[in-house]
């Protein structure tokens, strides 16, 4: 059991420039986010997703989009790169009944140059 | 809006001794969730504590444990004989019960974070 992989783990982009962060869990959970958490900061909602087919927006939507075709799957993409994007990029998921606990994956750290 | 207040930016102690983490929440739900969340260097988010709102009995897990005041909306996290490796940023979070699209979304809201030096 993985749990749930990101990848990359680390990249640099220029401005400008696009990029998808993938995001896969096999704990066949329902609810997957997306989250980023910017130096001395705690972790804010960009999206979220409730099943396949179905994501809406969090807290910190701008410049970010997302989709949900599998369960398994939650790509995150960047359309024209800014450097307000560096930022460490969580990936998590969760079950819908009980305590719901998020998984967090590692991490992607992202840096706009 | 909920939010979620740490006011402690950074903590120390000593090994074997006893810290308490402050956090406040604001809110103005009845049912919800609370959470202390882990992140050692590693950058992992480790879970270490929950608590239902409805439950009036404090959480505890081996040494770790809160102090839950719901009507002063305070959830502090106590780790007691310190460890080096509770070194670590400690993050409280608030998860609504509120649904949206007919079931709950579960989404966390955290604060920013307190950082946590373990001496030797």
């Amino acid at each position: 059991n993985a749990g749930v992989t990101q990848t990359p783990k680390f990249r640099i982009l220029k401005i400008g420039q696009s990029m998808t962060l993938q995001c896969t869990q096999d704990m066949n959970h329902n609810y997957m986010y997306w989250y980023r958490q910017d130096p001395g900061m705690g972790l804010k909602l960009i999206y979220y997703s409730v099943g396949a087919g179905i994501t809406d927006k969090g807290e910190v939507p701008n410049g970010y989009n997302v989709s949900r075709s599998t369960t398994e799957d939650f790509p995150l993409r960047l359309e024209l790169a800014a450097p307000s994007q560096t930022s460490v990029y969580f990936c998590a998921s969760s079950y819908r009944t009980g305590y719901n606990e998020q998984f967090f994956g590692p991490g992607t750290r992202l840096t706009v140059l | 809006a909920q939010t979620v207040t740490q006011s402690q930016p950074e903590m120390s102690v000593q090994e074997a001794e006893t810290v308490t983490l402050s956090c406040t929440y604001d809110t103005s739900e009845s049912d919800y969730y609370l959470f202390w969340y882990k992140q050692p260097p590693s950058r992992q988010m480790i879970l270490v504590i929950r608590q239902e709102a409805y439950k009036q009995q404090n959480a505890t897990e081996n040494r770790f444990s809160v102090n839950f005041q719901k009507a002063a909306k305070s959830f502090s996290l106590k780790i007691s004989d310190s460890q080096l490796g509770d070194a670590a940023m400690y993050f409280c979070a608030y998860r609504s019960e509120r649904t949206s699209y007919g079931g709950a979304t579960n989404k966390l809201i955290f604060g920013t974070g307190t950082l946590l030096a373990v001496q030797p």
